[in-house]
């Protein structure tokens, strides 16, 4: 079964600064998609960055870019400049491409987020 | 285009009663899932519909937990009798066959006494 581990339960940046947050996960499978999902205050699952592991060139999204490393199953991401609405608890996830998947998201536990002015 | 609606936002209720949420997809999608999320944790997928038929339901605790999604649009999931441990927030997301992303509800938060 496949698994999604994110180590850092509590992370702070300052303003303007930038940080990374932890990401490894343990699948069979050669062909799959990884997330990272902000979920702020107000419950909304935000879809921040995405990576498609056949894919070798690291995802960016203006001030998000990830380090998709799959030989060692890890996904970092970086937030660069960070900013006060950056703060949130954000969630890595996986989703197998197989066909005996049924699409379904599997998250790691979520490293919340502070971004201090 | 409207996102995925959920309803309603918080819900409170004593043990050993039943409640509902409701969820109405992106247009169009003809995928949807119901997650559970226990404080501090990540959503766990509880059921996954293809139009009007539920393909996974492996996770869902079939005594208490039904679901459904008549017409393949709208989905209710369902929990009779609720229990304490069932105090989470309940998500709702839907995707398209096209692509493989998927948006999520606001969520019901559930608080059971």
């Amino acid at each position: 079964a496949q698994t999604v581990t994110q180590s850092q339960p509590e992370m702070s940046v300052q303003e303007a600064e930038t940080v990374t947050l932890s990401c490894t996960y343990d699948t069979s499978e050669s062909d799959y998609y990884l997330f990272w999902y902000k979920q702020p205050p107000s419950r909304q699952m935000i879809l921040v960055i995405r990576q498609e592991a056949y894919k070798q060139q690291n995802a960016t999204e203006n001030r998000f870019s990830v380090n998709f490393q799959k030989a060692a199953k890890s996904f970092s991401l970086k937030i660069s400049d960070s900013q006060l609405g950056d703060a949130a608890m954000y969630f890595c996830a996986y989703q197998g491409k197989g066909s005996g998947n049924t699409g379904k998201l599997i998250f790691g536990q979520g490293t919340t987020l502070q971004v201090k002015p | 285009e409207a996102g995925v609606v959920q309803s309603p936002r918080y819900k409170i209720i004593e043990k050993k009663q039943p409640v509902a949420f409701w969820c109405n997809p992106i247009s169009g999608h003809n995928t949807l899932y119901w997650y559970r999320q226990n404080l501090g944790q990540g959503p766990e997928l509880l059921i996954r519909y293809e139009n009007e038929e539920a393909v996974d339901d492996s996770q869902l605790p079939k005594d208490r937990f039904s679901a459904e999604r008549l017409k393949g649009v709208d989905s209710t999931l369902k929990i009779q009798p609720a229990e304490l441990g069932d105090s989470a927030v309940y998500l709702c997301s839907s995707s398209s066959f096209q692509t493989y992303e998927q948006y999520f509800g606001p969520g019901t938060r559930l608080t059971v006494t």
